[in-house]
């Protein structure tokens, strides 16, 4: 357990829909990471907060947005939704946004 | 720009062997490196990690792995493999100028048959 805690762990939903996905780092990091895993692209770094702040942006839709709330825990939303998007969406937290990075387990999104 | 070669997708060893994955990786200045695990259904866990210093890293689950800059590579080795270690291993290069946003290889699945 890497103290990284995401919700859901699996969502369904229709294209066009809109949802959002949670992640509470470990305690004390101050940086949140969202990574995408498909088959296809792999693991791509989407985007990352350092304490609230927007730190750097990847190849992130702009369909997709995210935030950093002052509790440091973090929302990846993601509207518009297509099939393509069906992925698992890991979250990592790490202390000081320069060191290792712990991942959490992973949201399934599947679109139908 | 940062990228990472995982030329294996897929390895399989006897239970027993020893095991080395290959890792290559492009980036203009001292990398950060980092291995992960990946077992079915499941998050990433960090097995090892360079940052700077000695070269030969030693991580969890007795795994470790030597950073050769003349070689660009950063490959994982464990002496005796244990039927637990099937699982998906990703190498990563981290880029500290850039918040350490982690650039990840393709993986590659090991197999291990007894």
């Amino acid at each position: 357990d890497s103290g990284v805690t995401q919700t859901p762990k699996h969502l369904i939903t229709a294209t066009g829909q809109r949802v959002t996905l949670r992640c509470s780092p470990r305690s004390g990091d101050l940086s949140v990471y969202w990574y995408q895993q498909s088959l296809d692209q792999g693991l791509q770094f989407l985007i990352q907060y350092y304490n609230g702040e927007e730190r750097a942006k990847g190849n992130i839709l702009e369909r997709f947005s995210a935030q950093q709330f002052p509790d440091l825990h973090s929302e990846l939303n993601l509207s518009s939704l297509e099939l393509g998007d069906s992925a698992l969406y890991f979250c990592a937290s790490s202390p000081r946004g320069v060191d290792e990075q712990y991942f959490g387990p992973g949201t399934r999104l599947t679109v139908t | 720009a940062q990228s990472v070669t995982q030329p294996d997708i897929h390895i399989t060893v006897s239970e027993g062997a020893s095991l080395e994955l290959r890792c290559n990786y492009s980036y203009g200045a001292t990398p950060y490196l980092f291995w992960y695990v990946q077992s079915p259904g499941q998050g990433l866990q960090l097995l090892l990690k360079y940052f700077s210093g000695d070269t030969l890293v030693q991580g969890i689950k007795g795994f470790e792995a030597e950073f050769k800059r003349s070689q660009s590579s950063f490959n994982l080795r464990k002496p005796s493999v244990h039927w637990s270690d099937a699982a998906e291993y990703f190498c990563a290069v981290g880029a500290p100028e850039y918040g350490n946003k982690l650039v990840f290889g393709a993986g590659t699945i090991l197999r291990v048959k007894s």
